[in-house]
């Protein structure tokens, strides 16, 4: 079955930086883009961006522009989202998911998503 | 405009059939996706494209819009779909990002 399976929690410290792995299976890696998505806790769905496994293509929200590095390794099949200059307002957690597209709406969805990640920034 | 707009509360009695709606200009240009998070969990999407439900969906879940209007309705609420609910467009401007309705708590009472 397809899955995405990410890294484990991080606990950064103000001003560091944190990446975050995101690891599909079940499908051909470069077959589709990778989507990243952050929730602070008690909050809403917050996208950040997307990345394009076979080009290494990224498109990344404007409020994480300047900040936000999303990359990939194909000969390991693996998408990292790397977020700098961290503050306490970046706890959240981050997950990544598969982007699907039908033409015929069209529409694009998310499925299926990572675990997620749990990133605590504390001094 | 990039937002969806979303009840944040809503409750139905249990059994009966309750709709949970998303407004916002990108509805227009494509269909919206529907995420259920229970808590603690990742979202699982509920309902994509005009109206499909991934394998393991019960069929009480459907998905409508018209306009700049896209509805979620779970007719026959179960327990088990007290969660949160969040829709998901694609903005036509700029770079096209992808947005999110604020999400709306449902309760089954």
């Amino acid at each position: 079955q397809v899955q995405l399976v990410q890294s484990g929690a991080e606990v950064k410290k103000p001003g560091a930086s944190v990446r975050v792995s995101c690891k599909p299976s079940g499908y051909t890696f470069t077959d589709y883009h990778i989507q990243w998505v952050r929730q602070a806790p008690g909050q809403g769905l917050e996208w950040m961006g997307w990345i394009d496994p076979k080009s290494g293509g990224t498109n990344y929200a404007q409020k994480f522009q300047g900040r936000v590095t999303m990359t990939r390794d194909t000969s390991i099949s693996t998408a990292y989202m790397e977020l700098s200059r961290l503050t306490s307002d970046d706890t959240a957690v981050f997950y990544c998911a598969r982007d699907l597209f039908d033409s015929s709406g069209p529409s694009w969805w998310f499925d299926p998503w990572g675990q997620g990640t749990l990133v605590t920034v504390s001094s | 405009s990039s937002e969806l707009t979303q009840d944040p509360a809503v409750s139905v009695a249990l059994g009966q059939t309750v709709r949970i709606t998303c407004q916002g200009d990108s509805l227009r240009s494509n269909y919206a996706s529907w995420y259920q998070q229970k808590p603690g969990q990742a979202p699982v999407v509920v309902i994509y494209a005009k109206n499909n439900r991934p394998s393991g969906i019960p069929d009480r879940f459907s998905g409508s819009g018209s306009g700049n209007t896209a509805s979620l309705t779970i007719t026959g609420a179960q327990a088990e779909d007290e969660a949160d609910y969040y829709c998901k467009s694609r903005d036509s401007s700029g770079n096209h990002p992808r947005v999110f309705g604020g999400g709306t708590k449902l309760t089954v009472l």
